[in-house]
């Protein structure tokens, strides 16, 4: 069984200029979920879909990011315009249920100059 | 407030060792699942053990057990005979009833031969 694929799985840019991720789940995961995470920190929630939904995106800076998952599936995640500080890492997960265990992507590295 | 304190930052274990990365968490919610995943070099998480706040006994899979202390709040992560491949950043993470999965900043295990 395929598991979480993220692209890409590096990035480097400059900054004021935008960047987009993908992410494909786990075939029949209705929940999706993106991640921060900067250096020496753990993960945190930047927004979450159950199926089509956004049912958490309270951590999303909506100025500057946007996320979208069309027909309950893939998922982007987009920066515009990226700023010095967005440097992290973007992981992206899914789960069979709300409830259950997350699986992960092995996420994108994003470097803004 | 810290929902999940991980209070090392880094461990040391001799290869064959048993070795204890710790945990403990705050909520008043009844209903919580408490998580441990492994996160190599590589950069993904990868899933490790579940423990659930009415589940009577620690969990346990294969060489990993989590020491859940209800009373005390603490979730601790047990890593029997060590191998080289078990260094990683370890995160603990813990989910209030159907909540967002928050995790704590990590600890660094390094496993010596």
């Amino acid at each position: 069984e395929a598991g979480v694929v993220q692209s890409p799985r590096y990035k480097i840019i400059e900054k004021k200029q935008p960047v987009a991720f993908w992410c494909n789940p786990i075939s029949g995961h209705n929940t999706l979920y993106w991640y921060l995470q900067n250096l020496g920190q753990g993960p945190e929630l930047l927004i979450r879909y159950e199926n089509e939904e956004a049912v958490d995106d309270s951590q999303l800076p909506k100025d500057r990011f946007s996320a979208e998952r069309l027909k309950g599936v893939d998922s982007t995640l987009k920066i515009q315009p990226a700023e010095l500080g967005d440097s992290a890492v973007y992981l992206c997960a899914s789960s069979l249920a709300r409830a259950g265990e997350l699986f992960f992507g092995e996420g994108s590295r994003l470097t803004v100059l | 407030a810290q929902k999940i304190t991980q209070t090392q930052p880094g461990m040391f274990v001799q290869e064959k060792e048993a070795v204890t990365l710790d945990c403990t968490y705050d909520t008043s919610d009844p209903s919580y699942g408490l998580f441990w995943y492994k996160q190599p070099s590589s950069g993904e998480m990868i899933f490790l053990i579940y423990q659930g706040s009415y589940d009577q006994q620690n969990a346990t899979e294969g060489r990993y057990s989590l020491n859940f202390q209800k009373a005390r709040k603490s979730a601790n992560l047990v890593i029997s005979a060590s191998q080289l491949g078990d260094s990683a950043m370890y995160f603990c993470a813990m989910r209030e009833g159907w909540a967002k999965l928050i995790f704590g900043t990590g600890t660094l295990l390094a496993v010596q031969p």
